[in-house]
């Protein structure tokens, strides 16, 4: 699976648009980038996931390049609540019942969202 | 619509006990998955089970742990003999059989081993 590479940190202003950037330059064909958060000492959430379009969800949008070789999560009225650490994770999808299941989190991005 | 649940949420046990960690699935999903994070540390793999099989375990030491998904029942994660290095929190995550990755977290159970 590709590796990604995230800022360790960011800050972002109450009310305004966060954009975390992520780089997986070695992604392949067949790997999706997903998203997840962990707000402090709670459970991480999923957030949203794509493969080459562009997706939208409730929570956020997902910005994939044309290369696939970046991505960027919009958060686009961040709130003091969405202040966490961020994680995108890149896995191979196979069809059907075929894949492993196993998350891989790396160091992720610790956003602060500030008043 | 309940989400996953894990029981306890916090659990202290002295060296040498055992620690036994429940997990229920959200309604519809067939799939469980444990995942430890260390204080300070990141979150780790442990365990893929589904009913009654467990599929991957490549991230469960070798020794004391265990973890099962009855054909009824919540998955259990076992810990015999604990030692200090085992205090962490245990996340549990459930997904469906078709979105492995989309998967939805505990709470968590926060291990103490004194």
């Amino acid at each position: 699976d590709a590796k990604t590479t995230q800022p360790p940190s960011m800050d972002c202003a109450e009310g305004r648009a966060a954009n975390l950037p992520c780089n997986h330059s070695t992604i392949s064909g067949n790997e999706y980038v997903y998203w997840y958060r962990q707000i402090h000492s709670q459970g991480p959430q999923y957030i949203i996931h794509g493969l080459k379009n562009n997706e939208t969800n409730e929570m956020a949008s997902l910005i994939i390049t044309e290369d696939r070789k970046s991505s960027t999560l919009i958060l686009p009225h961040a709130t003091l609540r969405d202040t966490a650490v961020y994680y995108c994770i890149v896995r191979v999808v196979l069809r059907g019942s075929s894949n492993t299941g196993k998350l891989i989190f790396g160091q992720g991005t610790t956003l602060q969202v500030k008043p | 619509n309940a989400g996953v649940m894990q029981n306890p949420r916090h659990l202290v046990r002295r060296r040498g006990q055992e620690a036994r960690l429940r997990c229920s699935p959200m309604k519809g999903h067939s799939h469980v998955y444990w995942y430890r994070q260390l204080p300070e540390e990141g979150l780790k793999f442990m365990v893929y089970l589904q009913k009654e099989n467990i599929i991957d375990e490549s991230g469960m030491p070798k020794e004391r742990f265990s973890a099962e998904f009855p054909k009824e029942g919540p998955s259990i994660l076992r810990i015999q003999q604990v030692v200090r290095g085992d205090s962490a929190a245990y996340f549990c995550a459930s997904s469906t059989r078709t979105a492995a990755y989309e998967q939805y977290f505990g709470p968590g159970t926060r291990l103490t081993v004194t």
